[in-house]
């Protein structure tokens, strides 16, 4: 069966400083990978997504960039965090075969940058 | 573009009360809908969905069925119990094919408390 995991779980980073979160598949080759925020009290944002090795799409502009070194790995990075991309986010996955359209959620990574 | 309209929370229910979040939709071609749930501290998970038009969507006492003529994915639920208590979030997803990568839009989300 396939499983998604991503981490760390929760982190505190101060303004200015980097980041970067992981994510991993196992199960399933060549999927469908995205990343969503959740800002406090709100739905939902497509950040990235991503068809292939290498291939990342961008939905909003923002201070974040994404990178896929590998077929079932996604990262989410930034050079200097803002105190404004604090959040709950979320690595998901889905089959990219064409009768494959439910998309499976990682646990999340709370950030707070303060 | 696609878009998601839920029915604004707060909700707040007695245990075994009737639940309904309604949803409606816009969106070109034949979307699938997905009703996903979002337990305190956690991820989000598929709750249940629906491919086509008339197809009822079930799982754990849930239910919820794709009106075309309607645009619309009510979620409900017969007795809620405690547990429930969540953030609902309904969902589109254009059929992805080819280059397509069939993204999920989501409705705002609704917060669901069961008091005992």
């Amino acid at each position: 069966s396939q499983t998604i995991h991503q981490w760390p779980a929760t982190l505190v980073q101060p303004v200015g400083s980097p980041l970067s979160l992981e994510c991993t598949v196992e199960g399933t080759s060549n999927p469908n990978l995205y990343w969503y925020r959740q800002a406090a009290g709100r739905g939902l944002q497509l950040l990235f997504y991503s068809v292939g090795i290498g291939q990342i799409s961008s939905e909003v502009p923002q201070n974040l960039s994404a990178s896929r070194p590998q077929d079932r790995q996604f990262i989410l990075s930034s050079k200097k965090l803002l105190l404004s991309d604090s959040g709950f986010y979320l690595c998901a996955w889905r089959d990219a075969g064409i009768s494959g359209n439910t998309i499976y959620f990682g646990e999340g990574s709370w950030l707070t940058v303060v | 573009g696609d878009s998601v309209t839920q029915m604004e929370g707060p909700v707040t229910l007695s245990e075994e009360a009737f639940l309904t979040i309604n949803c409606t939709y816009t969106a070109t071609g034949y979307p699938s809908l997905f009703w996903y749930v979002q337990y305190p501290g956690e991820g989000l998970q598929l709750l249940l969905k629906a491919t086509k038009a008339d197809d009822k969507g079930s799982n754990k006492g849930f239910e919820a069925t794709y009106r075309k003529e309607t645009t619309s994915f009510h979620l409900e639920k017969g007795s809620v119990q405690v547990s429930d208590s969540a953030v609902y979030f309904c969902a589109l997803s254009t059929k992805a094919g080819g280059t397509s990568y069939g993204k999920l839009t989501f409705g705002q989300g609704t917060i669901l408390t069961v008091h005992p």
